[in-house]
């Protein structure tokens, strides 16, 4: 199962709402997961089965989606999200593949 | 607190041996599955496979099947990832990550990462 993401890279402001999308090249259910890495950190879980929030990050992400087309979601950017984003399916084991990355910018 | 604590970088030759590990605590190690992610400079996240410490079920990414071992020793609750003979091409950061007990629920914890170099 292959993951594109789309845009590969966004240029954002603080405040802005911004989409980012994940297209599975078969269907997954609900099987998605979100994560958020900044520069030379680990990645950081943000939202898993497609929509559900991991706890204690901030109410501003959100996700959707089922199947093939998946979004995430950041309702007003703040300073501290400016990262990159990446999805991954965890329906085909043992091949939990992984998107290309999205990097979002400060505009 | 639960964590995993990974091994410091490494700086190999191509052709060499190497054993990296992931020590995990503040949870029941046998009970969830431990991945591992590679980072090549400047790229992406890719999964290489996984393994499930409580009876070592390991599975791997068919573009790292032969060239990597995933092994656990759960007596001192610790993962790792191995390779027999190192290239340039595995120079990398290596994570490993928990996965919570339902697999649609994604990985929860990670590890640090381990720069791994390889270099004549």
């Amino acid at each position: 199962i292959q993951l594109t993401q789309s845009p590969s890279s966004l240029s954002a402001s603080v405040g802005d709402r911004v989409t980012i999308t994940c297209r599975a090249s078969q269907g997954i259910s609900s099987f998605l997961a979100w994560y958020q890495q900044k520069p030379g950190k680990a990645p950081k879980l943000l939202i898993y089965a497609a929509s559900t929030l991991q706890s204690g990050v901030p109410s501003r992400f959100s996700g959707s989606g089922s199947g093939t087309d998946f979004t995430l979601t950041i309702s007003s950017l703040q300073p501290e999200d400016f990262a990159t984003y990446y999805c991954q399916q965890l329906n085909s084991y043992p091949l939990y593949t992984f998107g290309q990355g999205t990097k979002l910018e400060i505009k | 607190e639960v964590q995993l604590v990974q091994s410091g970088a490494e700086v190999k030759k191509p052709g060499e041996s190497l054993k990296i590990s992931c020590q995990g605590s503040g949870y029941s190690f046998t009970s969830y599955w431990i991945g591992w992610v590679r980072q090549m400079p400047g790229k992406g996240l890719e999964w290489m496979g996984n393994i499930y410490p409580g009876d070592s079920d390991t599975g791997y990414s068919p573009s790292f099947q032969g060239q990597v071992t995933i092994s656990a020793d759960k007596s001192i609750t610790t993962a790792y990832l191995q390779w027999s003979s190192l290239k340039a091409s595995d120079t990398a950061i290596y994570y490993c990550a928990r996965r919570r007990q339902r697999t649609i629920e994604g990985f929860d914890i990670w590890g640090q990462g381990t720069m791994v170099t390889v270099s004549s």
